[in-house]
């Protein structure tokens, strides 16, 4: 069965520096993608980066990146340069090539502190 | 280009009682899916819509169900309300086409309380 786990329920960064949300999962597929999204007080989630499961170099999207280390099941989102707006709920998502659906981990809350 | 849109944004409404959660999808998108989301947790999975029937459902009773309609617009409906049900509901829309590699587009929820 597919399963994430965030084991930072909350994290605090000085703006501008910068932070790594931690992310492991587990999955039977061999197939699948990775993915972290951004929850604002708003409720909206909102979509960050993307890391297949075959890709070989790690994502990055602007300041986001995506620390990838497919032996140890791990997708660590890293934020360069920390902006107040970071501030929000951070969760990884996994879904499998065979399924329609996300599986979410439990969010971590990021704090960035002037 | 509209993203995702839901309505009402909140709700409050009695134990026992009967209530249905619309959504918009993105311009483009055909697959419609569900998630609740409880205070402090990340989303579940509660089902999703293709082509006006349910494709796939996740751990959740049949006092919840859905409907999908031609202009790919979706409703979900809970019954008989449970204090347990007072979340966060998350509509997110996607292109069948688009496989796995692609993420959702979601909208901002609608909030249920249940009193």
């Amino acid at each position: 069965a597919q399963k994430i786990t965030q084991t930072q329920p909350g994290m605090f960064v000085q703006e501008k520096e910068a932070v790594t949300l931690d992310c492991t999962y587990d999955t039977s597929d061999p197939s699948y993608g990775l993915f972290w999204y951004k929850q604002p007080s708003s409720g909206e989630m909102i979509f960050l980066i993307y890391q297949g499961s075959y890709d070989q170099q790690n994502a990055t999207e602007g300041r986001y990146s995506l620390n990838f280390q497919k032996a140890r099941k791990s997708a660590n989102l890293v934020i360069s340069a920390s902006q107040l707006g970071d501030s929000a709920m951070y969760f990884c998502a996994m879904r499998e090539r065979g399924g329609q659906n996300f599986v979410f981990g439990p969010g971590t809350r990021l704090s960035v502190l002037p | 280009d509209a993203g995702v849109t839901q309505s009402p944004t909140h709700l409050i409404k009695t134990r026992g009682q009967q209530v249905t959660l619309r959504c918009s999808p993105k311009s483009g998108h055909d697959t419609v899916s569900w998630y609740q989301q409880a205070l402090g947790q990340g989303p579940q999975f509660i089902f999703q819509y293709y082509e006006e029937e349910e494709r796939q459902r996740g751990n959740f009773p049949d006092r919840f169900s859905g409907h999908q309609f031609p202009n790919y617009s979706s409703e979900l409906n809970v019954n008989a309300l449970l204090l347990g049900d007072s979340a966060l509901y998350l509509c997110a829309s996607s292109l069948a086409s688009g496989g796995y590699r692609y993420g959702y587009t979601f909208g901002s929820g609608t909030r249920l309380t249940v009193v």
